[in-house]
């Protein structure tokens, strides 16, 4: 079965240091790999996506197969980064259907 | 486009009363998914529908929810008779059926659900 596993409920950083929410999944296949973002009082957003190796607000995150996790990272965190940020994996065949993992809340401290 | 659209945002209810949550997906997305999110729990998917038709709803907790998709612009999830551990927010999400860099869901405000 497909699991996605994010160990970190709360994640709390200083302004400026690095951050890295970390992201396990299993899933015997090629998975399609994303994190959505959740800040206060706005929807659940597409934050990136693995296919696209694209960086987003300064956050990356790399697939990798052999540990099978894709960690969001990024190298100076902001106030505004704080948020609840999900890990979600689709299988590459799926209908469109994405398991989430439980999130882990990102606080940035001043 | 106003994107998803939840009603109510908010609920109060007492336990054993019937709830309705509504939804009206994105115009042309041919996918929608509810899932409820929980402290406990976080994000899970209830059930969801490819062109209005249940396609899996292994998620749904128990015979007390239901959800309908009537036509390819509104849904909704029942819960009757509604207990206290149903408190959550229930977020309806659509989506276009295409994958790879395309694909992405758009989530609604949610409906944030109180039973006493």
């Amino acid at each position: 079965a497909q699991r996605v596993t994010q160990p970190e409920k709360l994640l709390s950083v200083f302004k400026g240091a690095p951050v890295e929410l970390k992201c396990n999944y299993s899933y015997s296949g090629s998975p399609e790999l994303f994190w959505y973002v959740q800040y206060s009082r706005q929807r659940l957003q597409l934050l990136l996506r693995h296919i696209s190796r694209e960086s987003i607000k300064g956050f990356t995150a790399d697939l990798n197969k052999g540990e099978t996790s894709f960690h969001l990272k990024k190298p100076f965190a902001q106030e505004e980064d704080s948020a609840m940020y999900y890990c979600a994996l689709m299988r590459n065949s799926s209908a469109s259907k994405i398991i989430f993992g439980s999130g882990t809340r990102l606080s940035i401290r001043p | 486009d106003a994107g998803v659209i939840q009603s109510p945002r908010h609920e109060v209810t007492e336990m054993g009363q019937e709830v309705t949550l509504r939804c009206k997906p994105i115009s042309g997305h041919d996918y929608l998914f509810w899932y409820r999110q929980t402290m406990m729990r976080g994000l899970e998917l209830l059930i969801y529908f490819n062109n209005n038709v249940p396609i899996d709803d292994s998620g749904m907790p128990e015979d007390r929810f239901s959800a309908k998709m009537p036509n390819a612009s509104f849904s909704t999830l029942k819960i009757q008779p509604s207990e206290p551990r149903d408190s959550a927010v229930y977020f309806c999400a659509s989506s276009l059926g295409t994958q790879g860099t395309l694909y992405e869901q758009y989530f609604g405000p949610g409906t944030r659900l109180t039973v006493t």
